[in-house]
Order: C-alpha cells, then structure tokens, then sequence
C-alpha cells in the first residue's frame, strides 16, 4: 500500500515570498492533517480536514496560512507571505477516519528554509 | 487542552542497556495515545496505539504499557539501529497533541 505523498521535499525561499506544499493521502483515508514540526519540538497541528471539510484550523495562522483539499483527496498547504520564524518541516498526515482511536500515518515532510 | 511531556529530552545508552521512556499527559479518559519513530529527515513512523489503562504492547525491543496519567516506553537490549527520536501522542476529539520527544542514542 503506497504511504502519503508529499511534494517538494526540500524548498529554501526568502522571506515575504509565497510557497507551497502539496500532499496526497493514503487511498481511502478521509481524513487529512497538516502540522508544522520545528526543529527540537513535536509536530503542532496546522489544519485537519474530514473530506473537503475544515474539521479544526484554530492553531493554523490565517493572516498568512491557508490550506484546502479539494475532492476530498489531495491538498494544498500555502504560506503568504513567509517569515523567518516559518522555517519548520511541514508534515502532511491521513487516517482513515475521525477518531480518537484512529492512528494517523505520516508523509516524509517537506523541509521550509525561509532566508 | 491536553498537555503532553516526554522525559527525559535525551538519553544515551550503551548497547545492550534497557531503560525506558516517559510520556505523562494532563487529561485522563479513554483516547487513544500513541507512540511514534522519527528518524533524522524522515515523517513519524508509527509503533504502537494503547487505550485503556494496563494495557501492554510489545514489537521486537520495545514493549509500551499505559495507566491512567502516563505511558512508557521501554526498550530492552537495544541495539545502535534503535537509535531516534521517540514521540507520543493524545488524541482528543480527533485532535492530536504530541510531546517533544525522546532522542535516543545507542551506543555499539
């Protein structure tokens, strides 16, 4: 079974510039997470989709995030304009469904170096 | 809001050393927690999920055992491939609350 796919890998931007993520989940998985991960700390979660729908995006910055999943299936994660402070690993992960007993599986993240 | 605190930060052993990992949270109930891998470069791998308290699971080295306030983690004969970061993790109403993690390193 293939993992959750994300794209690109690694991405350097200055600061102010825009960038963005891209992350197919697990086939059949309807629900999607994003977090942010910096470098010491635990993943802190951004955005977590059910479907198309926004389940929670309290901890997700809206003055500069915004994340959106079409069809159900692949997403989006954008950051406009970037900080400093943005420079993390952006890790996408998906599960099956909404549940507090439903293990959640990771992509490979995508590394931001914001300059 | 559920807090999550994993001790110690670090902890380096020698090959073969057992010891074990903590992971204690503020909110008690039924949800699930979970233990993860994270290796330099690379996204959580995951290990084990426990639900109610006294339960146990084992794979390979690492058993994870539950109670009401914390989980631990122990590791018994590890060996150096062992070595990485070690995460946990609350859900509560499907949202996930992670802790910061153990960097294990073994030592040959």
């Amino acid at each position: 079974e293939a993992g959750v796919a994300q794209s690109p890998r690694y991405k350097i931007i200055e600061k102010r510039q825009s960038v963005a993520f891209w992350c197919n989940p697990i086939s059949g998985h309807a629900t999607l997470y994003w977090y942010q991960q910096i470098l010491g700390q635990g993943p802190k979660l951004l955005i977590q989709f059910q479907n198309n729908g926004v389940v929670d995006d309290s901890q997700l910055p809206k003055d500069r995030f915004s994340a959106e999943r079409l069809k159900g299936v692949d997403s989006t994660l954008k950051i406009q304009p970037a900080k400093l402070e943005d420079s993390a690993v952006y890790l996408c992960a998906s599960s099956l469904r909404l549940s507090d007993q439903e293990t959640q599986y990771f992509g490979p993240g995508t590394r931001l170096l914001v300059l | 809001e559920d807090q999550v605190t994993q001790s110690p930060e670090a902890l380096r052993l020698q090959e073969g050393e057992s010891s074990s990992l903590n992971c204690s949270y503020t909110v008690s109930g039924l949800r699930g927690l979970f233990w993860y891998r994270q290796d330099p470069g690379k996204g959580p791998e995951f290990l084990f999920t426990l639900y109610s308290a006294g339960e146990e699971k084992e794979k390979e080295r690492l058993k994870a055992t539950l109670t009401k306030k914390e989980s631990f983690l122990h590791i018994t004969a590890p060996k150096p491939e062992d070595s990485a970061t070690y995460l946990c993790a609350r859900l509560n109403a499907g949202k996930s609350t992670f802790g910061d993690g153990t960097t294990l390193t073994v030592k040959p």
